[in-house]
């Protein structure tokens, strides 16, 4: 089974507080992503990275990005939180980018104050 | 363009009902439609697609109706159980040059299934 596995699952950070949300999984994909979920609002893409070292932005980057130096993990930073940054963050998997299948994590709750 | 929308944005269903989620898409160049389904504290998870040269795709009590020429899809969930309670997302895949698939999901519905 694929493990898309992300650290913190809660976090409460203070505006202006830089945060940093890992990712790791297991199935040598070669595609990962970072997704916000918000109520009514569905999941929407924030980054996402082809491979090692490559990085696209995604619908909504503003304030947020990324890390990719390990095939095996990818890291979403906020450089100074925000409240409206408040969200649930999904990092996901795919083998690549051909691929239709999305793996999720579990998912991050952050709360900015 | 490349929305997909999705309604009802939540939905109660008695257990042994049939639950209903509806989604609408404009872009004809969709080429993929999962479902994924999301229990509390849970990541989503892929729980059937299909492709538009069918109509229907049946697996279970899960079944997705596809009508290409109305532009809309919808999940049914037979016999609704209070283990269906979930939230669900409806996505539509674009393909793009270089063989890079994007993937866009609807706002989501969320299931209560009564006892």
């Amino acid at each position: 089974d694929v493990k898309v596995t992300q650290s913190s699952r809660y976090l409460v950070k203070r505006t202006g507080e830089k945060v940093f949300l890992e990712c790791v999984q297991d199935m040598d994909h070669e595609n990962m992503f970072w997704y916000r979920q918000d109520p009514g609002l569905g999941l929407r893409l924030i980054y996402f990275s082809y491979d090692v070292k490559m990085k696209e932005k995604g619908d909504i980057p503003e304030g947020y990005s990324v890390s990719r130096e390990k095939k095996e993990r990818f890291s979403l930073i906020l450089e100074s939180a925000s409240t409206n940054q408040t969200s649930m963050y999904l990092c996901a998997s795919r083998v690549d980018s051909s691929g239709n299948t999305i793996y999720f994590g579990e998912g991050s709750w952050l709360t900015v104050v | 363009q490349q929305q997909v929308k999705q309604s009802p944005q939540s939905l109660i269903v008695q257990k042994g009902g049939i639950s209903i989620i509806n989604c609408a898409y404009e872009n004809t160049a969709f080429d993929y439609f999962p479902w994924y389904q999301q229990f509390p504290g849970k990541g989503p998870a892929l729980l059937i697609a299909i492709r538009p040269d069918v109509s229907e795709k049946k697996e279970g009590r899960f079944t997705i109706s596809f009508n290409k020429s109305a532009k809309q899809f919808s999940l049914h969930i037979m016999d609704s159980q209070p283990g269906d309670s979930a939230t669900y997302f409806c996505a539509a895949s674009l393909g793009f040059s270089g063989g890079y698939n994007k993937l866009i999901f609807g706002a989501g519905t969320r299931l209560a299934v009564h006892p």
